[in-house]
C-alpha cells in the first residue's frame, strides 16, 4: 500500500543549525508529496508540496524539500533553525488517481537556544 | 471566512454512549476528511467525501459513520463509544483533485471512560 515513512520521531537542533527531517515514500509512480506543520493545540498547516513540477520545492518560513525519485525521498530542510520552528512535522502522500491523503507518523522538532 | 470549524473542542463520553462531532466549512471545498491523531501514530484517515452525497472509508473506519448532505457539513458519528476511540479528531477540507492542499480545523479532543 502507498505510504510514507518518517525516520526519527524526535529531532533536536540548536538555534541557527541546519534542520533536516526525513521522509521516504513507497510507490512505483511518483505521487504528490506534502509537508505539513502542527503547532501545539492547533490543526495542521501546509508547508510545501511537490506535484511533479520542480524537484526542489520552496515553502513557507524558509523551509524547502527536494524530491529524489532514485531515493524515493522527500526530505525537509531549513538552513538555520529558529525557536519558532519547534513543532511537529508531517510528511503526506497522495497517490495520483486517488482522493486520499495519507500521513506519516510525524517528527517532533525541538530547537534549543 | 471562518475556514473549517469543528465542535465541540472537548468532550468526555462514557463507554457505550453516542455522539456526533460537527464539521462545517465555508470555503466551498468539494473534498472533506476526518482524521484521528494518536501519539506516535500520526494521522489516520477515518472517512472522506468527494462531494455532497458521496462518502468513502479511509484507513480506520470501524466504529464511525459519516454523512454529507450538503457541501458545507461533514459530521462524524460515534454510535457506541469505546476507550479505543479516545483521540484527537481533525476535520479537513480542500480541493484535493487540483492542489492536494488540505485546510484543517482546530481539532476535537474526545475521551471515552
Amino acid at each position: 500500500a502507498q505510504s510514507v515513512t518518517q525516520l526519527g520521531s524526535h529531532v533536536s537542533v540548536s538555534e541557527g543549525a541546519l534542520v533536516l527531517l526525513r521522509c521516504n515514500y513507497s510507490s512505483s509512480v511518483p505521487p504528490y508529496l506534502f509537508w505539513y506543520v502542527q503547532y501545539p493545540n492547533q490543526g495542521l498547516q501546509l508547508l510545501l508540496k511537490y506535484t511533479s513540477a520542480a524537484t526542489l520545492v520552496k515553502g513557507i518560513n524558509g523551509f524547502e524539500a527536494e524530491f529524489k525519485k532514485s531515493e524515493t525521498s522527500f526530505h525537509l530542510t531549513k538552513p538555520s533553525a529558529h525557536m519558532s520552528d519547534a513543532a511537529e512535522y508531517f510528511c503526506a502522500v497522495r497517490l495520483l488517481g486517488t482522493d486520499k491523503l495519507i500521513f506519516g507518523t510525524g517528527t517532533r522538532l525541538q530547537v534549543f537556544p | 471566512n471562518a475556514g473549517v470549524t469543528q465542535t465541540p473542542k472537548f468532550r468526555i463520553l462514557k463507554i457505550g454512549q453516542s455522539m456526533t462531532l460537527q464539521c462545517t466549512q465555508d470555503m466551498n471545498h468539494n473534498y472533506m476528511y476526518w482524521y484521528r491523531q494518536d501519539p506516535g501514530m500520526g494521522l489516520k484517515l477515518i472517512y472522506y467525501s468527494v462531494g455532497a452525497g458521496i462518502t468513502d472509508k479511509g484507513e480506520v473506519p470501524n466504529g464511525y459513520n459519516v454523512s454529507r448532505s450538503t457541501t458545507e457539513d461533514f459530521p462524524l458519528r460515534l454510535e457506541l463509544a469505546a476507550p479505543s476511540q479516545t483521540s484527537v479528531y481533525f476535520c479537513a477540507g480542500g480541493q484535493t483533485e487540483t492542489t492536494g492542499e488540505l485546510f484543517f480545523g482546530e481539532g476535537s479532543r474526545l475521551t471515552v471512560l
